[in-house]
């Protein structure tokens, strides 16, 4: 079976562009979450939706994040403008009603912003 | 701050013995925690759950859950070098499936 599947794997844009990160969760799962990894801030939760619907976006940084989920295989996050305290490894995980919350990550996004 | 600890290591264990990972948290009403490994530049993998008291074990792992000392555990027996990686812990908030809390990680060395 396919697992989380993101993509670009790797971003490289400059300050105050617009970028765009995209996650297909695991059929059949039903929560879909946004994690962003630094070295200093660990991995953090960033955004879930449950059933395309966002369930907590406190996590999001601020106004220049925002995060979609118009069907139940895709998800994207943007950002917009762009900064360099931005760059990170963005990962989008997914897990189903029925388990423990056992959450599957994607391979991640690397993003750096110049 | 509803926070999970981890010492981040170096944790250096010869091959062959059992590595014990160890982890705190604060927050008394999360239920669920959670074991990934971590290779470097991968993606974190999950390992083990655990949401009761006592042990659990899978193949060579064990969770080790104290809800009462607010503490859990991940032990490896018969290391191998390809156990070589960052541990995450993490847990939920207790109020189904959410969002988790990892810490930040302990980095673990099996020496051949």
């Amino acid at each position: 079976d396919a697992g989380v599947i993101q993509s670009p794997r790797h971003e490289v844009t400059e300050m105050g562009q617009e970028v765009t990160l995209r996650c297909k969760p695991i059929s059949g799962h039903d929560y879909l979450f946004w994690y962003r990894q630094t070295m200093m801030r660990g991995l953090e939760l960033l955004i879930y939706f449950n059933n395309n619907v966002p369930i907590d976006d406190s996590g999001m940084p601020e106004d220049r994040f925002s995060a979609k989920m118009p069907n139940a295989s895709f998800s994207t996050l943007k950002i917009q403008p762009s900064e360099p305290r931005d760059s990170a490894v963005y990962f989008c995980a997914s897990s189903r009603t029925s388990g423990y919350n056992e959450q599957f990550f994607g391979p991640g996004t690397r993003l750096t912003v110049l | 701050q509803k926070e999970v600890e981890q010492n981040s290591g170096p944790l250096s264990v010869p091959e062959g013995a059992i590595a014990s990972l160890n982890c705190t948290y604060s927050d008394r009403g999360s239920q669920s925690f959670f074991w990934y490994r971590q290779y470097s530049g991968k993606s974190p993998e999950l390992i083990m759950f655990i949401y009761s008291n006592g042990d659990k074990e899978d193949g060579r792992f064990t969770a080790q859950l104290n809800k009462a000392s607010q503490y859990v555990s991940l032990l490896i027996r018969d290391s191998q070098p390809s156990d070589s990686a960052t541990y995450l812990c993490a847990r939920d908030s207790g109020g189904g499936a959410d969002g988790l809390t990892f810490g930040k990680g302990t980095h673990l060395i099996i020496q051949p």
